[in-house]
């Protein structure tokens, strides 16, 4: 199976734009969750969509949103970029439904450079 | 609140020597504890988690309740376990991650 995926691997942009990440999961995961790794904060949920519907959301402001698609494909977005917001931005996959815990299977990223 | 601590940025040890990574969390629920690891140039992924009792690679994490720690331990560390270490707590079907302690094993 072709593991998760995720597009662009790396872009900048500058404060006051706007950009949209994607996700593509293995094959036959129907939930995807979104993260952002920092240097010193580690890994910081974001959100997580099941059915094309968010279950649930991390403390970041509404600048961040997502979506998912009809093929377990997902998106996420941020609105009026800032300094803080440059950051690795890691997508993950799994099997299980929300409440239903087991292992997490991680994309490479996308690093965002925002000057 | 859901809070995983790991207290070390950065650990080093000789190869061969035992290594403990150390983890606390803070919790309310029943929560379940993973490792998640990412060796150089590789992705994020499963280690161990706490209700499977296993042991990968060498490693092994005993669930504290009472101290509520989940420490990572390996009796002979080698070379090949440098890396990022990630303790993470699943927990009202989040996951929070702790902001991970880098293994350095030296020659």
């Amino acid at each position: 199976k072709a593991g998760v995926t995720q597009t662009p691997r790396y872009l900048i942009k500058t404060r006051g734009q706007q950009v949209t990440l994607s996700c593509s999961p293995i094959s036959g995961h129907r939930s995807v969750s979104w993260y952002q790794q920092t240097p010193g904060q580690g890994l910081q949920f974001l959100f997580e969509y099941f059915s094309e519907t968010q279950r649930n959301k991390g403390n970041f402001p509404g600048r961040f949103s997502g979506r998912q698609f009809s093929n377990s494909r997902s998106e996420m977005n941020v609105s009026t970029l800032e300094l803080g917001d440059s950051a690795l931005y890691l997508c993950a996959s799994s099997p299980h439904a929300p409440g239903g815990t087991g292992e997490l299977f991680f994309g490479e990223g996308s690093r965002l450079t925002v000057l | 609140a859901q809070r995983v601590t790991q207290p070390e940025k950065l650990l080093s040890v000789f190869k061969g020597a035992p290594v403990e990574l150390k983890c606390n969390y803070s919790y309310s629920g029943s929560p379940e504890l993973f490792w998640y690891v990412q060796y150089s140039r590789q992705r994020l992924q499963l280690l161990l988690r706490h209700i499977s009792r296993e042991s990968i690679k060498g490693f092994t994490a005993d669930l504290n309740k009472g101290e509520t720690s989940f420490h990572l331990k390996k009796p002979f560390a080698q070379e090949e376990d440098s890396a990022m270490y990630y303790c993470s707590l699943y927990n009202f079907n989040k996951f929070y991650f702790g902001s991970g302690t880098k293994l350095n094993v030296k020659p």
